[in-house]
């Protein structure tokens, strides 16, 4: 089974307005983490935002923000007033617990398809 | 600044041949990770490494040969073994303290066999 499910594999957005990107992920782990990145045509992953398993609110990040439904196994990606710069691959990446002696939580990352948005003038 | 590099940014072999591409970072981080892109696809984890002189294979090592001799530095070499290299390939680096582990990637390398 997929650990990450990205079901879109193509997004539409008109410029300043917001698209929501979607990501479902399966992990029987109590902690994880949950990471979407971008990647533009240069192909350089960039980090945009986290979202710890145990955190309470949603992450934000200037115009992105996770929304974080951990019943539903899902953790998807809201860029608000989209701008022609944010047309790229977006990928969602998971981070299963595992905590060394000192207690903090590392681990290898599983990613997602992706997701290509075109963001129109 | 602060940062990952990876080189060459292209790089041509013939079948057949070893190639090895560069990693170095200098964030002080102590993870550090190669992944294997192919076209329209997530990634996929090779190795990685989360201190010195020591190092785990990823879901696809077959074929791939890594080192890490150095904190800075985590070289990946595509062997003659690995049956269909061409592909984008991706350094990344994380701290293994702290809220979060994030994982920063350089630049990439792109490998194409002859």
């Amino acid at each position: 089974a997929q650990k990450i499910t990205q079901t879109q594999p193509g997004m539409f957005v008109q410029e300043k307005e917001a698209v929501t990107l979607d990501c479902t992920y399966d992990t029987s782990d109590q902690s994880y983490g949950l990471f979407w990145y971008k990647q533009p045509s240069s192909g350089e992953m960039i980090f945009l935002i986290y979202q710890g398993s145990y955190d309470e609110q949603n992450a934000t990040e200037g115009r992105y923000s996770l929304n974080f439904q951990k019943a539903r196994k899902s953790a998807n990606l809201v860029i608000s007033a989209s701008q022609l710069g944010d047309s790229a691959m977006y990928f969602c990446a998971m981070r299963e617990g595992r905590t060394n002696a000192g207690g903090t939580s590392y681990g290898k990352l599983t990613f997602g398809q992706g997701t290509i948005l075109t963001v129109h003038p | 600044d602060g940062g990952i590099t990876q080189s060459p940014k292209y790089l041509f072999r013939k079948e057949g041949q070893n190639v090895t591409l560069s990693c170095e970072q200098n964030l002080n981080h102590d993870a550090m990770y190669w992944y294997r892109q192919d076209p329209g696809q997530g990634l996929r984890l090779i190795y990685y490494s989360q201190i010195v002189n020591d190092f785990q294979k990823g879901d696809i090592a077959e074929g791939y040969s890594v080192s890490r001799e150095k904190k800075e530095s985590f070289p990946l070499t595509v062997t003659s073994a690995q049956k269909n290299p061409t592909a984008f390939y991706l350094c990344a680096s994380s701290s293994v303290s702290g809220y979060t582990d994030t994982q920063y990637f350089g630049p990439g390398t792109r490998l194409t066999v002859l």
